[in-house]
This record gives structure tokens, sequence and C-alpha cells, in this order.
């Protein structure tokens, strides 16, 4: 089945740690995101990407770096100069490059990671 | 990027309609409506989207404002199940510029008994 991988689900790191989230999908989507959910809060959008070796800055992407190599992977490094990077994360993407509003969204299962 | 506003919350009976408000006051005339629920501790998952005309799917129907500056989804027989933080958001159509998608805080639905 066609989907979004995000791994992994859980993680520790200590303050002062880059940690680097996993995102992989098989289906074929051209445009992928990044989005933090802190409790209780909607989603903000942290970086995203239409086409491989291309992404743009989100509203929140002070602390983070993202790379585009291949067209199914959009991984996602929270640095130590994230100053609060403990929340949910999800990864999601869409076919046909942004180019059609009428394009769905698909979304990961996410990963919580908390700095200790 | 045109934004949307949303209730904070809403309740409703199992087995009844809920009608979900969402106001995008500045959309453009290519600016498709998406709606995407959350499940606690889960990826959101597309509802159902629309641009001019009222859509229905097997989980929901989506009603659109003539002026297109408001949208309602509607959940026909609300179930637990259903409980949820629902997002309304506009993803441009145009073509050739990149999407940039933003959400807002959704409508925490809560359904009871």
């Amino acid at each position: 089945d066609g989907g979004i991988t995000q791994s992994p689900k859980y993680l520790f790191r200590k303050e002062g740690q880059n940690v680097t989230l996993s995102c992989e999908q098989n289906l074929n989507h051209d445009a992928m995101y990044w989005y933090r959910q802190d409790p209780g809060q909607g989603l903000r959008l942290i970086y995203y990407s239409q086409i491989v070796n291309d992404f743009q800055k989100g509203d929140i992407a002070e602390g983070y770096s993202v790379s585009r190599e291949k067209k199914e992977s959009f991984p996602l490094t929270v640095t130590s100069a994230q100053k609060n990077p403990t929340a949910f994360y999800l990864c999601a993407s869409r076919p046909g490059g942004g180019a059609s509003g009428a394009n769905v969204l698909t979304f990961g299962a996410g990963s919580r990671l908390t700095v200790l | 990027d045109a934004k949307t506003t949303q209730p904070n919350s809403m309740e409703s009976n199992e087995e009844e309609p809920v009608h979900l408000p969402c106001n995008h006051s500045t959309i453009s005339g290519t600016d498709y409506i998406h709606w995407y629920r959350q499940l606690p501790s889960q990826g959101p998952e597309y509802v159902i989207h629309g641009l001019t005309s009222n859509v229905n799917n097997r989980m929901a129907s989506l009603a659109i404002a003539e002026d297109r500056k408001s949208s309602t989804l509607i959940l026909h027989r609300a179930t637990l199940r259903d409980a949820a933080v629902y997002y309304c958001i506009l993803i441009q159509g145009a073509t050739g510029t990149a999407s940039k998608l933003t959400f807002g805080t959704g409508t925490r639905l809560q359904v009871t008994l």
C-alpha cells in the first residue's frame, strides 16, 4: 500500500544534540511538507519542497534544516539551535508539485520528539 | 496565503448532524477549500474538498457559500469516532506557484452519548 512512513515514532534526545527525522513516501508525490504541532495547538509549517533539490522555509524554519535529494525522501534535522524542540512532527506529501489546488494532502503518522 | 477562521470547539450528541463552519473572507478565485481531521496522536486525514459547488462523499458533505467566503463541513450523523480536530485550509489552484500550506488551530469536536 502506498503511503508516508515517518521514523522514529518516538525519539528522545539530550539538549545540544542534533536529531534527524525520516520521512519517506512511495506515492510518487512531488511536494512534501514538514509541520510541527505542540500540545493542544494547530500545525505550523517548518519547511516545504515542491521538487527534488528545492525547498522553501515555512513559518518556523529557524533551528531546522531539510534536504530533498530524492523524490521519495524529505528528512528533517532538528538542530541544537532550536530552542524548544519538544513537539510532535508531521510530514505530508501531495501530488503535482502544488500546481493544482484539488490535489489532496497525505500525512504520515508523526514523530514525537522529547528533549530531556 | 488566504487564512481561515474556525471556532475553537464544538459539541454534538451522537447520531445528530454536525455543522462545522469555516470563514475564508480573503479567498481567491482559484483557491480550493479542503477539510482534514486529526484524531488524538495521529496525523491528519483528508475529509473532503471543493471549489465552488457543494460536495458529498462517504465521510461528509461540504457546503460552500455562493460568494465562497465561508463553507460548512457537515457530518450527517456524528459518532464517537468523529471526535477529532477538524481543519479547514485553502490550497491555491494556480499552476506554477509554490503552495505554502498553512493550517490554523482547527475546531475540536466533542461527541457525547
